[in-house]
């Protein structure tokens, strides 16, 4: 059965480090997430793809994340520098065609900054 | 902003009885969708339903849509130990998915 993999699945990290996280969404899958979630709390929604475009980034803290998709395929999510409050668990999550299909979401990559 | 809410934030069973956790959304959504997270995993999607007044059953569980299609809810017949997890209710505002905080369900043998 197809997978979303997303790496590393682990990452320690400095404050003021620069980290970036990977995501293969399911083949043909065209809208690709990422969500930041935070222990005992739900999935927040940090940018959204539609093939290559962003759809919404509007929870996405722009002044140290980024993230791309630049063939509409796989996406990387980027943060410098990082801070501590960014330990989280990060998740990508890929879907056939927006909001009507359901999300498979990776193993995702849990961060801890110090 | 849309806010997604979920009611109560944890439940102690034990095996046998009954669960439910309701979802209510401050702005009328076009769908809304289930997922259950297992404790050290990624959410699961289960269901979604999208017509006002929708009940769908799956086994055990029953998920219910309602009028307004601003509120959900997700009802648990004699619960398992398979049942432990967070379910989370999710629904998209203007193409943005808002999930829900959780209901986390605990169930003792």
């Amino acid at each position: 059965e197809a997978e979303v993999a997303q790496s590393p699945r682990y990452k320690i990290t400095e404050k003021s480090q620069a980290v970036a996280f990977w995501c293969d969404p399911i083949s043909g899958h065209a809208t690709l997430y990422w969500y930041r979630q935070i222990l005992g709390q739900g999935p927040e929604l940090l940018v959204q793809f539609q093939d290559e475009s962003v759809v919404d980034d509007s929870q996405l803290p722009k002044d140290r994340f980024s993230a791309e998709r630049l063939k509409g395929v796989d996406s990387t999510l980027k943060i410098q520098p990082a801070e501590l409050g960014d330990s989280a668990m990060y998740l990508c999550a890929s879907s056939l065609q927006g909001e009507y299909y359901e999300q498979y979401f990776g193993p995702g990559t849990r961060l801890t900054v110090t | 902003g849309q806010q997604v809410m979920q009611i109560p934030q944890y439940q102690h069973v034990q095996e046998g009885e009954d669960f439910t956790t309701y979802c209510n959304s401050s702005t009328t959504l076009s769908n809304i969708q289930w997922y259950k997270q297992r404790p050290g995993g990624h959410p699961v999607f289960l269901i979604q339903l999208v017509k006002s007044g929708e009940v769908k059953k799956q086994k055990r569980l029953t998920f219910q849509f309602g009028e307004a299609k601003k509120n959900s809810s997700l009802h648990i017949t004699a619960t398992q130990t398979t049942d432990v997890g967070t379910y989370f209710c999710a629904g998209p505002d203007f193409n943005k998915f808002y999930f829900g905080s959780g209901t986390k369900l605990n169930v003792k043998p």
